[in-house]
């Protein structure tokens, strides 16, 4: 069973902090990984992907990615109120026909509110 | 326009009838995606496309789900004899269809199907 699992949260951090999102998965064979921001109602947004180990940066947000234990984060800098919504962790579990990246498989999210 | 768009952006139904679902991806993208989102999930994978093909149609949940994109643009998602489970948002995205793990995909804002 191919999984990946996110904490639901909420989390909640002050307006200024780092906000720290973790996703575990769960096939050794995964490939990329995606960030998605979600606001209520709204579809998923990219923030970023990453798919070698270490540390990618792009403004405020630094993907990790650690592929030995499994586990991607999200750092959040300086996190603003308009940051709040549900962040998707979504994976690429290979090229099944040798062209785009099939399918991805999502986590449930974790919600983030961050407080003035 | 520039980005991925569906309709209807709401569509309520009864029990036992058929719906259609349609997606009109961004310009020149080959690839072509559909998922459901159901309240507090992330989404779920139906079926993908790569030109007019279906590369992998293995999220498809049973046979009464069908989806067909003729010319390798506009593709719409069938639901037979639709049932009250078969509730949820259904999100298309599209993406250039290069190969790599960068092959991002962008979403359109959803149709939020409602089975009475």
């Amino acid at each position: 069973q191919k999984e990946v699992e996110q904490n639901s949260g909420p989390l909640s951090v002050p307006e200024g902090a780092i906000a720290s999102l973790n996703c575990t998965y769960s096939d050794r064979g995964s490939q990329s990984f995606f960030w998605y921001r979600q606001y209520s109602g709204k579809s998923p947004e990219l923030i970023m992907f990453i798919y070698s180990n270490g540390d990618k940066e792009d403004g405020r947000f630094t993907a990790q990615l650690n592929k030995a234990s499994q586990y991607v984060s999200l750092l959040i800098r300086d996190s603003q109120p308009s940051d709040s919504a549900t962040y998707l962790c979504a994976v690429n579990m290979g090229f099944k026909y040798g062209g785009s990246q099939g399918n991805l498989i999502f986590g449930k999210g974790t919600k983030l509110s961050v407080k003035p | 326009g520039a980005g991925v768009s569906q309709t209807p952006s709401n569509k309520v139904t009864e029990k036992g009838k058929y719906v259609e679902l349609r997606c009109d991806p961004i310009s020149g993208h080959t690839a072509l995606y559909w998922y459901r989102q159901s309240l507090g999930q992330g989404p779920e994978f139906l079926i993908y496309f790569q030109g007019t093909g279906a590369a992998d149609d293995s999220g498809l949940p049973n046979d009464r789900f069908f989806a067909v994109r003729p010319e390798g643009s506009v593709s719409t998602l069938k639901i037979q004899r639709t049932e009250r489970g078969d509730s949820a948002v259904y999100l298309c995205a599209s993406s250039s269809g290069l190969a790599g793990g960068t092959d991002t995909q962008y979403f359109g804002p959803g149709t939020r199907l409602t089975v009475l």
